[in-house]
């Protein structure tokens, strides 16, 4: 069965820190894994998609990457900005595209100005 | 990116009461939409796959009579939480993916408080 484990839990920073969000899984047969973001009380922002054939993605000041046959995937972001305070899930495709989605618990990033 | 929308956003009802969840992809067509549940400072949890035209497939400890999922046309999934008690209240979130694409898209949620 597959698991996702995100690490820190929660993580406060002061504006302008560069952080790292750590997430694994078990079976490092996926598909795919993606970065989320969501606010409080509201839906989730896709972020990155990693295919299993990638290593990493990047976009703005964001970089995702993934080491398939160790189970990781790190999401790097420079610069932090208040406006970065959310959870970032990350969560991995089960088998094939199309299919749902298995989610870590999250990461719950604190930024101060 | 693709579109996806909930309605309600937000729902109260009483406990015995049913409560219907519409999620619709705005601009292109789903073959399949994926319901979940997520209670506070928890992870989302997949309560069941629909498939446009057939039966949903739940999960396991996802009670089907519960929780009854329609998905009639292309761009609508409904969730119908049937007699809810204050334990089903919770926030739902469907997604879906553009067919054949790997990137799901999700909506805002609809957040459940029963009384």
């Amino acid at each position: 069965k597959q698991e996702v484990t995100q690490i820190p839990a929660a993580l406060s920073v002061p504006e302008g820190e560069n952080l790292v969000l750590n997430c694994s899984f078990t079976d490092s047969a996926i598909y795919n894994l993606q970065w989320f973001r969501q606010d409080p009380g509201k839906g989730l922002t896709s972020l990155l998609l990693i295919q299993s054939s990638q290593r990493e993605q990047t976009s703005g000041r964001l970089n995702a990457s993934l080491d398939k046959s160790s189970g990781r995937s790190t999401l790097y972001i420079a610069a932090s900005q208040p406006g970065d305070s959310a959870t970032y899930l990350c969560a991995v495709n089960r088998v094939q595209a199309g299919t749902a989605l298995i989610f870590g618990k999250g990461t719950t990033l604190s930024v101060s100005s | 990116g693709a579109v996806v929308s909930q309605h309600p956003s937000r729902v109260i009802c009483k406990s015995g009461t049913s409560v219907k969840i519409e999620c619709r992809s705005l601009d292109f067509q789903a073959t399949t939409m994926f319901w979940y549940r997520q209670f506070p400072k928890k992870s989302l949890m997949l309560m069941a796959t629909s498939n446009e035209g057939s039966k949903a497939t739940y999960e396991q400890g996802v009670e089907k009579d519960k929780f009854l999922i329609n998905h009639a046309s292309l761009t609508l999934s409904t969730l119908t939480v049937t007699s809810a008690h204050p334990e089903d209240s919770s926030f739902y979130i469907c997604s879906a993916a553009l067919p054949g694409g790997n990137e799901q898209f999700f909506g805002p949620g609809t957040r459940l408080t029963v009384l």
